[in-house]
Parts: C-alpha cells; sequence; structure tokens
C-alpha cells in the first residue's frame, strides 16, 4: 500500500538539462515537502508546499522549483542542472498540523553527469 | 529556530546487546520530536514521536525513546539489537506555524556485528 510515489527511482541526466522530479501522494495530506539528502549532511528542506499553488523556500532553494497544480502532486525542477546537484531527492508529507510526522517517498537518486 | 544535534555518526554494537543512539534538541517552545530509520535505498519510516504526551515513547520494533526536558535530549534505545536493524537513524525535531517543517538531523549509521 504505497501511499507516496517518486516517479523515478534513478535518474542520469547532463548538466544543463531542466529536469523534473515527480511526488504523488494519496493521503489528502496538505503538506508536501521535497528534500535532498547527501552523507554527512543529513535531509536539508529545499521546498515546502502547504495549499495548492502555495509554496515557501526551505533552507536550500538555489537552483530549484516546485510545482503544486493539484493537491496529491508536488514537482520539483532543476532548472538547469548541475554536477552539485547529483544528490538523493526525498518527497514528504503531512497533516497541516505536522505533529504526527512525514510520510516519505522512497526517494529519488539522481546523477548530473 | 529549532536544531538538533545527533552526536555520533556511526555507531557499531554486537548482535544482542542494547543500543543507544543519542540526539540533543535545542527549541524554543515545546517541541515535537521524532526519530526515523532508513534502511539502504529505501526512503525515511517513522520509529517513533513525542509530542508532548507521555515521556516515554514507545515506537516499532521494540525501540524506544525518552524525552528529557532538563538534558534537551531525545536518546533512542533498544535493549537487543538484531541484524536487522542495521541502518541509518534521523533524529528531527518539529516547527510551528505554517507547515510544522521538520529540521533533521546528520543522521546516524547504525552497524550491528555477530
Amino acid at each position: 500500500d504505497v501511499k507516496v510515489t517518486q516517479s523515478s527511482r534513478y535518474l542520469v541526466k547532463r548538466t544543463g538539462e531542466k529536469v523534473f522530479l515527480e511526488c504523488v501522494q494519496d493521503m489528502d495530506h496538505e503538506n508536501m515537502f521535497w528534500y535532498r539528502q547527501d552523507p554527512g549532511l543529513g535531509l536539508r528542506l529545499i521546498y515546502f508546499s502547504y495549499d495548492v499553488k502555495m509554496k515557501e523556500k526551505g533552507d536550500i532553494p538555489e537552483g530549484y522549483s516546485v510545482s503544486r497544480e493539484k493537491k496529491e502532486r508536488f514537482s520539483l525542477i532543476l532548472e538547469s542542472a548541475s554536477t552539485n546537484q547529483t544528490s538523493m531527492y526525498l518527497c514528504a508529507s503531512s497533516l497541516i498540523q505536522g505533529a504526527r510526522g512525514y510520510t516519505f517517498g522512497s526517494g529519488t537518486r539522481l546523477t548530473v553527469v | 529556530a529549532q536544531s538538533v544535534t545527533q552526536l555520533d555518526s556511526h555507531v557499531s554494537v554486537s548482535e544482542g546487546t542494547p543500543v543507544l543512539l543519542r540526539c540533543n534538541y535545542s527549541s524554543s517552545y515545546s517541541p515535537s520530536l521524532f526519530w526515523y530509520v532508513q534502511h539502504p535505498n529505501k526512503g525515511l519510516q517513522l520509529l517513533l514521536k513525542y509530542t508532548s504526551a507521555a515521556t516515554l515513547v514507545k515506537g516499532i520494533n521494540g525501540f524506544e525513546a525518552e524525552f528529557k526536558k532538563s538534558e534537551t535530549s531525545f536518546h533512542l534505545t533498544k535493549p537487543s539489537a538484531h541484524m536487522s536493524d542495521a541502518a541509518e537513524y534521523f533524529c528531527a525535531v518539529s516547527g510551528v506555524g505554517t507547515a510544522s517543517k521538520l529540521t533533521f538531523g546528520t543522521g546516524t549509521r547504525l552497524q550491528v556485528t555477530l
């Protein structure tokens, strides 16, 4: 019973390409998040959204944008991929009050060459 | 602003011995605290959470954590390690306001040896 689905498990893209990472949740959660995970740095928040068409920058938004046209879908966009964006990307969702914690997707490992 | 510090990047234990993964937090209000586990090539799974109810919180797979306000700690323990516990563990603290964002620690990799 998959609840947060990330469209790609592994992705290889070239420098300068525009990259779309897709995330869909089926729990009717209001909040959705994009994190990147790097060894020794833990998870760092890129962007989050608390409602359709609403978005806020996280801690490391540079080089990224997001789109949330429907409640269940939250897309992360790399406008012009660079090698320093090679990372594991994790999508998560939660209820409006996050005290119940997040539900995470399985992650997308992106390699930019 | 809130933050968490995981005091060990790697912990190694023998199977059947106790596990202790340490987490200290910083928060200007009463925090909600979480422990997540990540097995290789998987997403994060919620182990347990503290949300201002009982200070000793029991989670899945025999893990538990104790909230100690005086020590600003939320350490994760398990009486007896199993090989399947080998994974990376993340402590996190929840903010307030819009979306109640979680701030994660840098993770502790648990190795379990025979």
